[in-house]
């Protein structure tokens, strides 16, 4: 297994900003997986980026990899009040358990 | 609402109670994970089944036996836990290992 770690620890904007996180991990990969946890509720799967894949989008999220520099990012454009929530990167090797880094805790104020 | 469904919500127990807490999905997922979250922190792997076969066991403490009576419920039975053990228990599951995981929205476990 193996842990990725966000960058900033945590993050406070206003509504209609966006949001950048990033993820660094140490090994290679077979797909980086984001989530998001509101306060007091299970993790909620927003992306599955593969490692031959360098970008994807879903609604206002982007994901980059950067494999060459063990790297991701998640960001979030237009953010929303609903957006504020614990968001975290979980590097995945082949045959492999995830491993949640510290997280990136993201306030957005309306 | 969450495609995975943990029983009780909340639950407090003594040091010295027997009690279970319960997961369902109805998926198909052959995988099924138990983790533990204590406050501001990420989730820590307990244990996983693949196939009904437990496959990985992080280390837990015997206090914690988990159980897969079939591929859609998972348990985790507890007994003489010790109050560092209050936590958020999380129960998730996905198609395969590498996969994307479903996650239920936890029981809130307080050891008195």
């Amino acid at each position: 297994s193996q842990q990725g770690e966000e960058d900033p620890q945590a993050l406070s904007i206003q509504e209609g900003e966006n949001a950048t996180m990033n993820c660094s991990y140490k090994t290679s990969i077979n797909n980086l997986q984001w989530y998001r946890q509101n306060s007091g509720r299970g993790l909620v799967h927003l992306i599955l980026i593969r490692s031959n894949e360098r970008e994807k989008h879903s609604g206002r999220l982007r994901v980059t990899l950067d494999t060459s520099k063990k790297s991701s990012s998640l960001l979030i454009t237009a953010s929303r009040a609903a957006d504020t929530a614990s968001y975290f990167c979980a590097p995945n090797n082949a045959g492999n358990m995830l491993t949640f880094g510290g997280g990136t805790r993201l306030m957005v104020k309306p | 609402d969450t495609e995975v469904t943990q029983t009780p919500k909340h639950l407090v127990m003594g040091m010295t109670n027997k009690k279970s807490l319960k997961c369902e999905q109805h998926m198909g997922h052959r995988a099924m994970y138990w983790y533990k979250q204590k406050a501001k922190k990420p989730p820590e792997l307990m244990f996983v089944y693949s196939y009904e076969k437990l496959s990985i066991n992080e280390s837990v403490p015997s206090r914690f036996s988990p159980e897969c009576p079939n591929s859609s419920l998972l348990n985790l039975h507890l007994h003489a836990l010790q109050p560092e053990d209050s936590a958020l228990y999380l129960c998730a599951s996905s198609q395969e290992s590498s996969a994307s995981q479903h996650f239920g929205d936890g029981t809130r476990l307080s050891i008195l």
